[in-house]
């Protein structure tokens, strides 16, 4: 059974700083691209950065793009997003998500609180 | 960036009915194209891949068609199960952006 479960969300003040992680198991991690994507609840879902499989390629939306940083351990079948200079509109459930041709898993989603 | 644009944002309906739901895009993202189901507090569940390919184990009442800029995600009855919002995606290149949903209501 593939499973993907994200961790690292909390609660954090305007302008700090967070990681997530995804650790991934029951696929051949070293292949998938992995995404990050965010929603606030009850809203809409916002594709924020996607990282290919061996870590080389990385792509992120205009809303994040120099603050916040993905990346992967392919050692670890671990995923990151390490986010920076965090505002109040980035709080949101994040989830990590993975594709490869038609396979498409998601996690549960961690959330991330920005208030002070 | 290329835009996302669904229609209606929401409707209702009646278990049956078939119903039908548009996604544009600003430009052409050829048949790159993906249909999500999300229910409230869980993640999203691929549908369709490609524009027209239905993900395995979807029921077959979910179909999708289109290609360039126009696509459509059509639910041929309507279940119980189907009340839920429903997203595309486009990922002909990134930003790989969704549409802003479509809620399926009971009427």
């Amino acid at each position: 059974e593939v499973q993907l479960v994200e961790s690292g969300g909390g609660l954090v003040q305007p302008g700090g700083s967070l990681r997530l992680s995804c650790a991934a198991s029951g696929l051949t991690f070293n292949t998938f691209w992995m995404h990050w994507v965010r929603q606030v609840p009850g809203k809409g879902l916002v594709w924020l950065s996607r990282i290919n499989s061996d870590g080389t390629t990385t792509n992120y939306s205009d809303s994040v793009k120099g603050r916040f940083t993905i990346s992967r351990d392919n050692a670890k079948n671990t995923l990151y997003l390490q986010m920076n200079s965090l505002r109040a509109e980035d709080t949101a459930v994040y989830y990590c998500h993975a594709t490869r041709n038609y396979f498409d898993y998601w996690g549960q989603g961690t959330l991330v609180t920005v208030s002070s | 960036d290329i835009q996302m644009t669904q229609s209606p944002s929401s409707l209702s309906a009646s278990i049956g009915d078939r119903v039908t739901i548009t996604c544009r895009a600003s430009q052409s993202v050829s048949s790159y194209l993906n249909w999500y189901q999300q229910t409230p507090g869980k993640a999203p569940v691929l549908l369709i891949y490609a524009a027209s390919s239905l993900h395995s184990g979807v029921p077959s009442r979910f179909s999708g068609s289109g290609s360039g800029t126009d696509f459509t995600l059509t639910i041929s009855s309507l279940q119980p199960e189907d009340f839920a919002t429903y997203f595309c995606q486009h990922t002909y290149t990134p930003p790989w952006t969704f549409g802003q949903g479509t809620k399926v209501e009971f009427k």
